[in-house]
């Protein structure tokens, strides 16, 4: 039973292209999040939303636009992709209530070339 | 800015020695998060610390909290090779909220050799 999933896990892709990463957990979680790994394993928050609702936009480039259906997907589209655009993509979701524990998706290494 | 801290940074420890990773954080922050990465893997939720004075073990691991200096360590008692991975210490975002995302420090990459 997967958790928190991603696809697709490898995206390989040109400067300028636009391409999505979808999310989804089954865990009954009420918040969903993004989180960018770069290449020196430094994670960093990028968006976070709580039933649908966008929360939290961490000085993203509008380039990145989430979007969640339902409050079990958050999927990620990228516009005009660049170089500086290649990490690991993980999505997490947290339940409600005033722990913010993470579960995180088994993320997507997104190489920009 | 919110600021998470660890060192060391890089960490080469032998088989059956004992070691600590130190996280400083600078939020009001009752609470913090270990997790552990495997090279190529998601991050794995190791222990949640909930207050001051809190210390959980599980296995060769023990974390603690002292949120009044701020700091958080994570003991490695006779380190075994399975043990090889990056630990990541986070706290929330907005302090003692919920549902809140977390800001990470950057890791501590711990190879256990023979």
């Amino acid at each position: 039973d997967t958790a928190v999933s991603q696809t697709p896990k490898y995206l390989v892709t040109q400067m300028g292209n636009d391409k999505s990463i979808k999310c989804e957990q089954n865990l009954g979680h009420d918040t969903m999040y993004w989180y960018k790994q770069d290449s020196k394993k430094f994670l960093k928050i990028m968006f976070s939303y709580n039933n649908k609702e966008l929360i939290i936009n961490e000085t993203v480039p509008n380039r990145f636009s989430p979007k969640s259906p339902d409050k079990a997907h958050l999927n990620l589209h990228i516009n005009s992709l660049e170089l500086g655009d290649s990490a690991v993509y993980f999505c997490a979701s947290s339940p409600l209530g005033t722990l913010s524990e993470q579960y995180f998706g088994p993320g997507t290494r997104l190489t920009v070339t | 800015e919110l600021k998470v801290e660890q060192n060391p940074l890089f960490l080469s420890m032998q088989e059956g020695k004992n070691y600590t990773i130190y996280c400083n954080y600078s939020t009001t922050s009752d609470r913090l998060y270990w997790y552990r990465q495997d090279p190529g893997k998601s991050l794995e939720s190791l222990f949640v610390l909930l207050s001051n004075g809190a210390v959980k073990q599980e296995g060769r691991l023990m974390a603690s909290l002292d949120t009044k200096a701020r700091l958080s360590t994570l003991h490695i008692t006779a380190a075994v090779h399975d043990l090889s991975a990056t630990y990541f210490c986070a706290v929330d975002l907005r302090p003692n909220s919920g549902n809140t995302p977390l800001v990470f420090g950057k890791g501590t990459r711990l190879s256990v050799i023979a």
